[in-house]
């Protein structure tokens, strides 16, 4: 079945330990997307990416990066420089041509920096 | 960027109850979507919206695309205890262009609590 994943779906770091958190898509989408959502809170993208080897930052880049060398994969940074990590990240994807029909999204990864 | 207003922020109710929540923007939107969010969990898309005046069912959910363009509805009936989440609203801006398309423009989200 095609679908997102994301991997780990927990995961625990040091402060000012670099960590990367995996997102895999099977469903040919063009376009992935990465979002913060913090307790209780709306989605606020972080970066995106319409095409392979090319990203855009999104409302909240500052202390992330992220890669795109295949259409399947677009992993997500959270750097040291990242002030309040600790959050719920998700993943999704859409056809670039069609957005409209929605973004699908993975079952996220909630990060706690101890 | 593109501010979506979402209304109610919360809402507390017994299981039974019909729930309504809309979604408002300054601008023309082309496409409404609603999606609800379990705890834990990824949003999952419920309804997509795509002509002003569309009204369009799923199961006890029904979303309407506003005739201005400009909002969104969305009623729940006869809530039960699984219905509890978050619901966000989604768009695409008419105007949007350049670093703008392709991304859509989402709500702050309305948090459903069902008392059984």
């Amino acid at each position: 079945d095609g679908g997102i994943t994301q991997s780990p779906k927990y995961l625990f770091r040091k402060e000012g330990q670099n960590v990367t958190l995996s997102c895999e898509q099977n469903l040919n989408h063009d376009a992935m997307y990465w979002y913060r959502q913090d307790p209780g809170q709306g989605l606020r993208l972080i970066y995106y990416s319409q095409i392979v080897n090319d990203f855009q930052k999104g409302d909240i880049a500052e202390g992330y990066s992220v890669s795109r060398e295949k259409k399947e994969s677009f992993p997500l940074t959270v750097t040291s420089a990242q002030k309040n990590p600790t959050a719920f990240y998700l993943c999704a994807s859409s056809w670039f041509a069609e957005f409209n029909y929605g973004y699908t999204f993975g079952s996220g990864t909630r990060l706690t920096v101890v | 960027g593109q501010q979506l207003n979402q209304s109610p922020q919360s809402m507390f109710i017994q299981e039974g109850e019909d729930v309504s929540m809309n979604c408002t923007s300054s601008s023309i939107f082309n496409t409404w979507l609603w999606y609800k969010q379990d705890p834990g969990e990824g949003p999952v898309l419920l309804i997509a919206l795509y002509k002003a005046g569309e009204l369009t069912s799923n199961g006890r959910l029904t979303a309407q695309f506003g005739i201005t363009r400009k909002d969104s509805f969305l009623n729940i009936s006869a809530s039960i205890p699984s219905d509890v989440g978050i619901y966000f609203c989604a768009g695409q801006p008419s105007n949007a262009g350049g670093t703008s398309y392709g991304k859509l423009t989402f709500g702050q989200g309305t948090i459903l609590t069902v008392h059984p």
